[in-house]
């Protein structure tokens, strides 16, 4: 069974400090990792994908497969960068659209 | 170009009816999944429709059917509803036959079951 656990519900930081959000995730195959990001009176959406390896708004992610981890980065916080954050697998590459999803983290970036 | 869109946005219910949810995908996507999130289970996978086929199915009780028609929109079905049926359910549309995990949500359809 594949599974991934935020073991934060609420993390508040202020505005320049550094941000990590753990993700942490349980799967016997190759996984696919997202996070998707919820902004206050917005919709879900993709934030970045570990496939790509690309940096979006700052924020990065490593695939650390002996840590089974996919921790979300970014260096200095903005209040911008306030919402729900989700971190997602897709235990199935090419096998269709199927995301288990963690509990999700809310950020909270203080002035 | 539109995005996903779901209707109703709020629906109320009582114990032992049936709802049917609707989506209408992005122009030109051609999959569309459904998700429940409610604040204890979080965000949980309910079906995948690709080209009108059920391609995946999560670990739901029968009361739970979806399908999609030829131009893509989708609808789901919940019959003899029970109080913990009550949630957010978010449709998603995705391009096309191979997986990227890249969905597209809509804003969701909020229903409660007294």
């Amino acid at each position: 069974a594949q599974r991934v656990t935020q073991p934060e519900k609420l993390l508040s930081v202020f505005k320049g400090a550094p941000v990590e959000l753990k993700c942490n995730y349980s799967y016997s195959g190759s996984p696919e990792l997202f996070w998707y990001v919820q902004y206050s009176r917005q919709r879900l959406q993709l934030l970045l994908r570990h496939i790509s390896r690309e940096s979006i708004k700052g924020f990065t992610a490593d695939l650390n497969k002996g840590e089974t981890s996919f921790h979300l980065k970014k260096p200095f916080a903005q209040e911008e960068d306030s919402a729900m954050y989700y971190c997602a697998l897709s235990g199935r590459v090419g096998a269709g659209n199927m995301l288990t999803f963690g509990g999700g983290t809310r950020l909270m970036v203080k002035p | 170009k539109a995005g996903v869109t779901q209707t109703p946005r709020y629906l109320i219910k009582t114990r032992g009816q049936q709802v049917t949810l609707s989506c209408s995908p992005i122009s030109g996507h051609r999959s569309v999944s459904w998700y429940q999130q409610t604040p204890g289970q979080g965000l949980q996978f309910l079906f995948e429709y690709f080209s009108e086929t059920q391609r995946n199915k999560g670990n739901f009780p029968g009361r739970f059917s979806g399908r999609q028609f030829s131009n893509s929109r989708s609808e789901m079905n919940v019959s003899t509803l029970e109080l913990g049926d009550s949630a957010l359910y978010l449709c998603a549309s995705s391009l096309g036959q191979v997986s990227t995990g890249e969905l597209f949500f809509g804003e969701g359809s909020r229903l409660t079951v007294l």
